[in-house]
């Protein structure tokens, strides 16, 4: 079964600092990995997706992510964080079932940023 | 556009009482729809997801079941609550390309229920 693995539960930043959130995956197969971002009491908003092709891919509000296959991971970057950027994080693995998209997501890194 | 929408968006309900939380989906047809619960500490989990009116998988056995009567109504259920039902509760919808395509989930604003 696959699993996702955040081992960050909250990281602290300066405004201004850069980031990296780590996210591991476990899958048999090629993965379909997301991103995604909520603010408290919030639904989920998509930050980017890989899919195939680009190993480096750009998402929403500047962040990117890259995927290594030989690490088994999908870590989510920043140059620069703004303060709007605290939220809670998920990274998530969509094993295709043949019928419907599934995801299973990690347990979330918190993000916190001081100014 | 597409938008979802959940109801209602918090929730206080005594245990053994029972349960019903709709989601709609507007801006397009034949959507995959799915139903998550989130703990605290715990990341998601996905409940049940369908496919099509009346196609409904569960992927976790609980105390909880679903119905799509319509298709772009997705209803989460119980007939009586249990304490670690408490949650938030997140409605996700997803464009159905058919076999071999994955696309992407759209979540709605959740339903916050507390169990007590």
């Amino acid at each position: 079964a696959q699993s996702v693995t955040q081992p960050d539960i909250h990281i602290t930043v300066s405004e201004g600092a850069s980031l990296e959130l780590r996210c591991n995956y476990s899958y048999g197969a090629t993965p379909y990995l997301f991103w995604y971002v909520q603010s408290p009491g919030q639904g989920l908003q998509l930050l980017l997706k890989y899919f195939s092709g680009d190993t480096l891919v750009q998402g929403i509000k500047g962040f990117e992510a890259e995927f290594k296959r030989s690490q088994s991971s999908f870590n989510l970057r920043k140059p620069s964080v703004h303060w709007s950027d605290a939220a809670e994080y998920f990274c998530a693995v969509g094993p295709y079932t043949g019928t419907a998209s599934k995801l299973t997501f990690g347990t979330g890194t918190r993000l916190q940023v001081t100014l | 556009s597409q938008t979802i929408h959940q109801w209602p968006a918090t929730l206080v309900q005594p245990v053994g009482s029972p349960l019903s939380l709709e989601c709609t989906v507007e801006g397009t047809s034949n959507p995959n729809l799915y139903w998550y619960r989130q703990a605290a500490g715990r990341g998601l989990q996905l409940l049940f997801y369908s496919i099509g009116i009346d196609q409904i998988s569960s992927e976790v056995p609980q105390n909880l079941s679903a119905s799509r009567p319509q298709d772009r109504q997705f209803i989460l259920s119980s007939k009586k609550l249990l304490l670690s039902d408490s949650g938030f509760y997140l409605c996700a919808w997803s464009v159905d390309s058919g076999i071999f395509t994955y696309n992407e989930q759209f979540f709605g604003p959740g339903t916050r229920l507390t169990v007590l």
